[in-house]
């Protein structure tokens, strides 16, 4: 079975804090793909990562930075000094081999001025 | 030109009207997708184009009619929907429908049946 978990549903935090984004995967798959989307009150899914599972390379983009660790299925996502454009829902998501996406429940951001 | 544009942006129709959701794109991409979004839930995958041919049906009532006239344009033909058909219709594309391409969303239609 495919599933993606993210076990918070929702996450307040004051400007300039950082904060994670929890995100857990199962698959059976040897090769697969795991993305992160924002989605902001206007509705549109706005692409921020993806990585492969061959690659557990940690990444960083400016204040964003993603965790990948396989041992653990997991895939984190942590915003640095937040702001409150950061304000979102996060979907982490799975890609099987026929192109289908499986999104996460979503982590709803809340980020006070 | 990297966007996938949808209209209209909000559609409200009532349960014996026909209407129809365009979504276009030009940026080659060959596989498109039309995702259904309800209120703080995650989008669920309706159908998959792929070279203009439908690959995936996620077993989606057959009032929800999707069509590809070419490679740049997905319509979603709706009929007879019923108020619990309301929600966020999001169209998506991908160069390929394989695991390795991400996919590009447009902004969504928020549909309201009446």
């Amino acid at each position: 079975a495919q599933k993606v978990t993210q076990a918070q549903t929702e996450i307040s935090v004051v400007e300039k804090e950082d904060v994670t984004l929890d995100c857990v995967y199962e698959t059976r798959d040897t090769t697969y793909y795991l993305f992160w989307y924002k989605q902001p009150p206007s509705g549109e899914l706005v692409f921020l990562i993806r990585r492969n599972s061959f690659d557990e390379q940690n990444e960083i983009s400016g204040r964003y930075s993603w965790n990948f660790q396989k041992s653990t299925s997991s895939f984190n996502f942590t915003i640095t000094a937040s702001q409150v454009v950061d304000s979102a829902v996060y979907f982490c998501a799975l890609r099987k081999e026929t192109g289908k996406l499986i999104f996460g429940q979503g982590t709803t951001l809340q980020v006070k001025p | 030109d990297t966007e996938v544009t949808q209209t209209p942006k909000h559609l409200v129709m009532g349960m014996t009207n026909k209407k129809s959701l365009k979504c276009e794109q030009h940026m080659g991409h060959r596989a498109m997708y039309w995702y259904k979004q309800k209120a703080k839930k995650p989008p669920e995958l309706m159908f998959v184009y792929s070279y203009e041919k439908l690959s995936i049906n996620e077993s989606v009532p057959s009032r929800f009619s999707p069509e590809c006239p070419n490679s740049s344009l997905l319509n979603l033909h709706l009929h007879a929907l019923q108020p619990e058909d309301s929600a966020l219709y999001l169209c998506a594309s991908s160069q390929e429908s394989g695991p390795y391409y991400g996919y590009t969303f447009g902004s969504g239609t928020r549909l309201t049946v009446v």
